[in-house]
C-alpha cells in the first residue's frame, strides 16, 4: 500500500470558522509533511513531523496549528484564515531519514470567503 | 540555499516529438526528484536520481544527473497526449526540505 489519503477533498470556510484537514498514510512511515500550494506554483513546505514531533515549521502563522496524534495520522487545524490561505493543501509522508522519497496524498483544496 | 530552475516552463509539441525539460540547481544537492502532477491532481514520483551520470527510464521517460554540471534533463521520447502535465524537478540539501522549481507545464497536441 503506497497510499497517503487525505479528508476532505474540498473545503469551504469562512474567516471565522474553525476546521481540521485529516491525513493518514499506512506505509509505516515516520515523517510526514503539510505543504501548501498555490496555483501555478509548486508546493511550499509548511510542517515536518518526525516519528511524532515536530522537526520543522517554515515560519508559517499560528492560524495553521499542526498535530500529529500518531504515526499513522496527521492533522492541520485552522482558524482565523485569511482569502489569500486558498490553496491546495498537500500532505506527503516518507520512510525516515530525510534522504527518503516523499509520497505525496492527493491534497485537499480550500477556499477560504 | 539551493535554487532550481527548470526550463522551459511551458511546452507545447505533437505527439511523437523529442523533447527535453532542463533542471538546472545551484548548489550540491544531495538528490534530485521528478515529480509529475497531473491539473488538480497530487505529485506523483516519477524519479530519484542518487548520483552523477545516474540514468533512469519508465516507458517515454527517462532522467539523467550530472552533478559536476549540476543538471538533470528528463527527455520525452515520441511523446503523446497522456504525458500532458506539470513535471517538478526538486533538489535537497539533506534535510527534509525539498526545494522545487517552478514546474515545466508539458501540453501534447495531436
Amino acid at each position: 500500500d503506497t497510499e497517503v489519503t487525505q479528508t476532505p477533498k474540498h473545503l469551504v470556510m469562512g474567516m471565522t470558522n474553525k476546521k481540521s484537514l485529516k491525513c493518514e498514510q499506512h506505509m509505516g512511515h515516520r515523517a510526514m509533511y503539510w505543504y501548501k500550494q498555490k496555483a501555478k506554483k509548486p508546493p511550499e513546505l509548511m510542517f515536518v513531523y518526525s516519528y511524532e514531533k515536530l522537526s520543522i515549521n517554515e515560519s508559517v502563522p499560528s492560524r495553521f496549528s499542526p498535530e500529529c496524534p500518531n504515526s499513522s495520522l496527521l492533522n492541520l487545524h485552522l482558524h482565523a484564515l485569511q482569502p489569500e490561505d486558498s490553496a491546495l493543501y498537500l500532505c506527503a509522508s516518507s520512510q525516515e531519514g530525510s534522504r527518503e522519497t516523499q509520497y505525496f496524498g492527493p491534497g485537499t483544496r480550500l477556499l477560504v470567503l | 540555499e539551493l535554487k532550481v530552475e527548470q526550463n522551459p516552463l511551458f511546452l507545447s509539441m505533437q505527439e511523437g516529438k523529442n523533447y527535453t525539460i532542463y533542471c538546472n540547481y545551484s548548489t550540491t544537492s544531495d538528490r534530485l526528484y521528478w515529480y509529475r502532477q497531473d491539473p488538480g491532481k497530487s505529485l506523483e514520483s516519477l524519479f530519484v536520481l542518487l548520483s552523477n551520470g545516474a540514468v533512469k527510464q519508465e516507458g517515454r521517460l527517462m532522467a539523467s544527473l550530472d552533478t559536476k554540471a549540476r543538471l538533470s534533463t528528463l527527455h520525452i521520447t515520441a511523446a503523446v497526449h497522456d504525458l500532458s502535465a506539470t513535471y517538478f524537478c526538486a533538489g535537497t540539501l539533506g534535510g527534509y526540505a525539498l526545494n522545487f522549481g517552478k514546474g515545466t507545464s508539458l501540453l501534447v497536441t495531436p
